[in-house]
C-alpha cells in the first residue's frame, strides 16, 4: 500500500466549476497536510496547509483533513483557467513530505 | 529575495557518465531536500540534508548516487555511471528548520536526460 494515494487525472471542468481534490493516507503519525500546485515544466509551489483535522480557507480554495478516516481534500471554487495545473498532496511530520502522484486538473473557459 | 537555485536547469549526458546538479538554498534557510520526479509520477524523496550532515538518505539509491550540502557552497546531488532510467526531474527544496510545520520552498528544477 501507498502511503499516499491520489487519483492521477485528468480532471477536466468548465470555468466556474467547483472542484474537488483528494488523497488518502495510511501513516497516521502524519500531522501536517500540505497542498503544492505544479505548473508544467516548473517546480512545485505550496498553496496552503493545515494542522491536523479540521478545514482551512484561503480565498477560493479551501482544505479539509478528517484523521479519523485518513481523508484530504482541497476544494476549488469559481475555477479559472489559470488554475489549470497538477496539485500534489503532501501530508508529512516533522521532517520529509511525502507527495502524492499528483491530480492534473484541467480548467477549461 | 532569490528563492531555491538550481542549475543546471537542463543537463544531458552519455550511459556512463557522471552527473552533478547543485542546489542552492534560500537565503536564511539550512535544511535542504532532493526530490525525483518521473514522467506520470509523484515526487520521490531522495533525501535531507543539512550543512555538512546527512540527516535521512532513505530514499537514495544505495549505488551510484549521492548527496552533500557543505559548510560553503551549494549543496551537490551526484549520479555516477548515469544509466537511461535516471532520466528524471531532480528537484531541490529548502527550509528554514523542521520543527512545527517543515513548509519546503521548491526551486525549478534540473531535467537530466541520458542518452
Amino acid at each position: 500500500q501507498k502511503e499516499v494515494e491520489q487519483d492521477p487525472g485528468p480532471l477536466s471542468v468548465p470555468e466556474g466549476a467547483i472542484v474537488s481534490l483528494n488523497c488518502t493516507y495510511s501513516n497516521s503519525a502524519f500531522q501536517y497536510f500540505m497542498w503544492y500546485r505544479q505548473y508544467s515544466r516548473k517546480g512545485p509551489e505550496l498553496l496552503m496547509y493545515t494542522y491536523s483535522s479540521g478545514n482551512k480557507e484561503d480565498g477560493r480554495f479551501t482544505a479539509q483533513v478528517d484523521k479519523s478516516s485518513k481523508y484530504i481534500s482541497l476544494f476549488i471554487r469559481d475555477s479559472q483557467p489559470s488554475d489549470s495545473a497538477t496539485y500534489l498532496c503532501a501530508p508529512g511530520g516533522f521532517q520529509k513530505l511525502v507527495f502524492g502522484t499528483g491530480t492534473r486538473l484541467l480548467v477549461s473557459p | 529575495n532569490a528563492g531555491v537555485m538550481q542549475n543546471p536547469r537542463h543537463l544531458v549526458r552519455r550511459r556512463g557518465q557522471e552527473a552533478r546538479l547543485r542546489c542552492s538554498p534560500m537565503k536564511g534557510h539550512s535544511h535542504v531536500y532532493w526530490y525525483r520526479q518521473l514522467p506520470e509520477e509523484g515526487l520521490k524523496f531522495m533525501v535531507y540534508l543539512q550543512k555538512e550532515n546527512i540527516i535521512d538518505e532513505s530514499g537514495m539509491p544505495k549505488e551510484r548516487f549521492s548527496a552533500e550540502f557543505p559548510k560553503e557552497g551549494p549543496s551537490i546531488l551526484r549520479i555516477q555511471q548515469v544509466v537511461r532510467g535516471d532520466s528524471a526531474a531532480y528537484f531541490c527544496a529548502s527550509s528554514r528548520d523542521s520543527s512545527g510545520a517543515n513548509v519546503l520552498t521548491f526551486g525549478a528544477g534540473s531535467r537530466l536526460t541520458v542518452l
